[in-house]
């Protein structure tokens, strides 16, 4: 298995540009979920997903969009990237077995924004 | 509200000494509290969770946590620390019968082991 993956591991964009986070995972997870990580704050969740079809949103999903269409992919969306958005953002996944599960997390995309 | 606090930002300990990163939650219900670690430019790895049972609770690298309901506390220990162990540390919880609901995260601390 190769876990959680994300692509790109890096990027930069230019403010009002937008761009796609990719996430995948193979271990046929119900859950996923995107954070982003800023120092100081700990991981703030962004949106997750119970399923496919099935979105909601967490702490801070200003600016960004999610759709689940598979079990497998959960796509974040930066629709007009601002300054405010440079961050550290990871994907994370986990069985739907009650709230026991463990979230196994991808390797993380960092993002800036100029 | 669901909320875990991790009350320090740094932990600095000599290699060979015990270590405590402690970690305390507030949530309605019963918790199920977790214990991640992040090495630098690298994402988070599972170390331990508790969910019933033993309030001591044995994880990856020698690390283990106690449970300890009265001081909605979730510490995490190592009997002797390693250079290797440094790192970013972080507590999430969530509360049971909350089935699909995210993990809540503290806001992390950084363990720093010195040779």
């Amino acid at each position: 298995n190769a876990g959680v993956t994300q692509t790109p591991k890096f990027q930069v964009l230019k403010t009002g540009q937008s761009m796609t986070l990719q996430c995948a995972q193979d271990m046929n997870h119900e859950y996923m979920s995107w954070y982003r990580q800023d120092p100081g704050m700990g991981l703030r969740l962004i949106h997750y997903s119970v399923g496919a079809g099935i979105t909601d949103q967490g702490e801070v999903p200003n600016g960004y969009n999610v759709s689940r269409s598979t079990t497998e992919d959960f796509p974040l969306r930066l629709l007009s990237a601002a300054p405010s958005q440079t961050s550290v953002y990871f994907c994370a996944s986990s069985g739907l077995a009650g709230s026991t599960d463990t979230q196994y997390f991808g390797p993380g995309t960092r993002l800036t924004v100029l | 509200a669901q909320s875990v606090a991790q009350p320090e930002d740094q932990v600095n300990v000599a290699e060979g000494n015990p270590l405590t990163v402690k970690c305390t939650y507030s949530v309605s219900g019963n918790p199920y509290l977790f214990w991640y670690v992040q090495y630098p430019n690298r994402g988070l790895q599972f170390l331990l969770k508790y969910i019933t049972g033993d309030n001591l609770v044995k994880g990856s690298y020698g690390f283990e946590a106690e449970f300890n309901k009265s001081q909605t506390s979730f510490h995490l220990k190592k009997p002797s620390a390693l250079v290797s162990d440094s790192a970013l540390y972080f507590c999430a919880v969530r509360a049971s019968g909350q089935a699909g609901t995210a993990l809540i995260f503290g806001k992390g601390t950084t363990l720093s082991v010195s040779s």
